[in-house]
Order: C-alpha cells, then structure tokens, then sequence
C-alpha cells in the first residue's frame, strides 16, 4: 500500500539557519505530494503541494519539489524564522478510488530558537 | 470565515462511556474525514463520507462510528471507548472529486480514555 516516511525529529535550529526536511513515499501511480504544517494547538493547514514529476511547491519561504526518479519530496527553507516552530507532515494523494485520503508520514516537529 | 470546528477541544473519560464528537464544516464541501493522530504514527483516516447518506470505512474503523445526515456535520461516535482510543483527533472537509484538492482541517479534539 501507499506509505510516506519522512526524517525522525524532533530538529531543533537556530533562527537564519537552513531547514531540510527529509520525505520519501512509496505509491502506485502518479500521486499528488503534499506538506501541512501544525502550528501549537491548531489544526493542520497545507502549506504547499505538487502534483505531477519535476514540480515545485512553494509558499511563505518554503520549497519542495516532487522528485520521481528519488520518490522525494523534501522540504526546504533557507533562512528559518521562530514563528516556523511548528509540525510538519508530508503526506501523499493517491487518487482514484482512494478518492479524498490523505496518507501522513509520522511528522517532524520542528523548534526554532532566536 | 471558512472553517471546520470540532467540539469538544478535550474530554477525559471512562472506559465504556458513550461519547460523541461533533464535527461541522461551513464551506459546503461534499467530503468529510476523521483522523487520529498518534505519536510516530501521523495521522490515519478512521471513516470518511462522499456526501449525504453515504459513508465507508478508512484504515482504522475499528470502535467507531459515524454518520452523515447533513451536509454540513459528521459526528464521530465512540459507543464504548477504550483506552487505546486515547488520541488527538481531526475532522477534514475537502469539495468533491478525485483531484488533490485542499483538505482543511479542525482544531482537533483531544480525547483521553481512562
């Protein structure tokens, strides 16, 4: 089944520092890629997806581009800020008769300190 | 303001003791979702509903139940909870179709099962 593997955390960076975020899948088919973020004691909102190979997301700094030949997605921002402490899930769309589901990876908490 | 609200936000309770989570979304969506989220684990689908009337299982059904009589609401019901159902729990609404629409996402509701 479809499965999406993303870094062990938690990671814990300095404010400017650069962030990597490491996400794998495995589906069948062309799924569409997703990353949501999970800021303390709210909701999960989508903060950028793709949906076809050599794609790239992008929104408030942060970039991710689906990767075919590697099965990535991984996320990334150049210059950190404290506000981005949060959660972040990659998760995958398969489609089809999966039709609405979300598959999640385990999420990566991330801390930012000034 | 779109929005899905859940309630409620935390609720301790005893093993056996019927509970219901309300879950109601304002933005007209056909697709409606519940998640758990545990640690390490991301979040699973427990039942999702295409529309009205129409309602089917996600990965972790087991002990819960649902249902779909409006538009607008889907209460998850735990008719004799255990405490393997502690966990932290989200509603989802998405428009319908198969396309890698935006799920958006309640505050959640978290559950402790004594």
């Amino acid at each position: 089944g479809d499965s999406v593997t993303q870094m062990e955390g938690p990671v814990t960076l300095s404010e400017e520092a650069f962030l990597t975020i490491n996400c794998t899948y495995t589906a069948t088919g062309y799924p569409s890629l997703f990353w949501y973020v999970q800021y303390p004691g709210e909701g999960l909102q989508l903060l950028l997806k793709a949906t076809k190979a050599d794609d790239k997301g992008s929104n408030k700094g942060f970039e991710a581009t689906y990767r075919k030949e590697t099965t990535s997605f991984h996320l990334e921002k150049g210059s950190v800020q404290v506000s981005d402490s949060a959660v972040y899930f990659c998760a995958l769309h398969a489609g089809g008769t999966s039709y609405g589901k979300l598959t999640f990876g385990q999420g990566t908490i991330l801390t930012v300190h000034p | 303001e779109a929005q899905v609200t859940q309630n409620p936000r935390y609720l301790i309770t005893v093993t056996g003791k019927k509970l219901t989570v309300t879950c109601s979304q304002n933005m007209n969506h056909e697709y409606m979702s519940w998640y758990r989220q545990d640690p390490g684990l991301g979040l699973r689908q427990i039942y999702y509903s295409m529309n009205v009337e129409v309602t089917d299982k996600g990965d972790v059904p087991e002990g819960y139940k649902v249902s779909r009589k409006e538009k607008r609401n889907f209460p998850l019901i735990l008719e004799s909870p255990s405490p393997n159902q502690t966990s932290l729990y989200f509603c989802a609404s998405r428009r319908s179709g198969t396309g890698p629409y935006e799920q958006y996402f309640g505050p959640g509701t978290r559950l402790t099962v004594t």
